[in-house]
């Protein structure tokens, strides 16, 4: 079956500018999540879906960042006034709970702030 | 301190090598172990999970010492395809909020 998708696969963007990035979870997932890595780094945790709440967002590094996930299928990730240090992977995850079961990765939007 | 720690790397052994990573955890709330692999710009993906009693599945063998707060993988016969970050991956419980570390590079060559 399908995997987690993941668009655009790659995204230019000036400083300043606003972005969205959006994850397609493997159908019947009811758990969604957003990591980010850097060059060189692992995956760092962002913010976790369970349905369409956002269970855990602890690790959205400020305000300029926000996920939705409406229907509690799509998952959308907003970065407002984009800065250099935005520069890097993110990756979407889904699972078909958030208990016991394994993350499946889609394949990353790779994000690059001029 | 970080939350995982893992050997630097980079790797680079010949075909056919036993090669050992290793891994530690500051967080002694733990509960999940992962192996997860990641080719080159490609998203990671699960290799193993990591059990008390220890795994093995076929050529990886995963180790976990919670007395410790270790964390290994063995690979034997090492192959061309085995080429890699690997990356030790921890988490609290609830199985979200998974917790990297920053991976280590294995390059096998002919």
């Amino acid at each position: 079956g399908a995997g987690v998708s993941q668009t655009p696969s790659n995204k230019v963007t000036e400083k300043g500018k606003y972005v969205e990035l959006r994850c397609d979870p493997i159908s019947g997932h009811t758990a969604l999540y957003w990591y980010r890595q850097s060059l060189g780094q692992g995956p760092e945790f962002l913010i976790y879906f369970q349905g369409t709440g956002a269970a855990d967002d602890s690790g959205l590094p400020n305000d300029r960042f926000f996920a939705v996930r409406p229907e509690g299928s799509v998952s959308t990730l907003k970065i407002q006034r984009t800065e250099r240090g935005d520069s890097a992977m993110y990756l979407c995850a889904s699972s078909l709970s958030s208990v016991g079961n394994e993350q499946f990765f889609g394949p990353g939007t790779r994000l690059t702030v001029l | 301190r970080k939350e995982v720690e893992q050997d630097p790397g980079p790797f680079n052994v010949p075909e056919g090598a036993t090669v050992a990573f290793n891994c530690t955890y500051s967080n002694s709330a733990s509960q999940s172990f992962f192996w997860y692999r990641q080719d080159c710009r490609k998203e990671p993906k699960l290799l193993m999970s990591v059990y008390s009693s220890g795994n093995e599945d076929g050529r990886f063998t995963a180790q976990l010492n919670r007395a410790s707060q270790y964390i290994s993988l063995l690979i034997r016969d090492s192959k061309l395809s085995d080429s890699a970050t690997y990356l030790c991956v921890v988490n609290r419980g609830s199985n979200y909020k998974l917790t990297f570390g920053k991976g280590t590079l294995l390059t096998v060559n002919p």
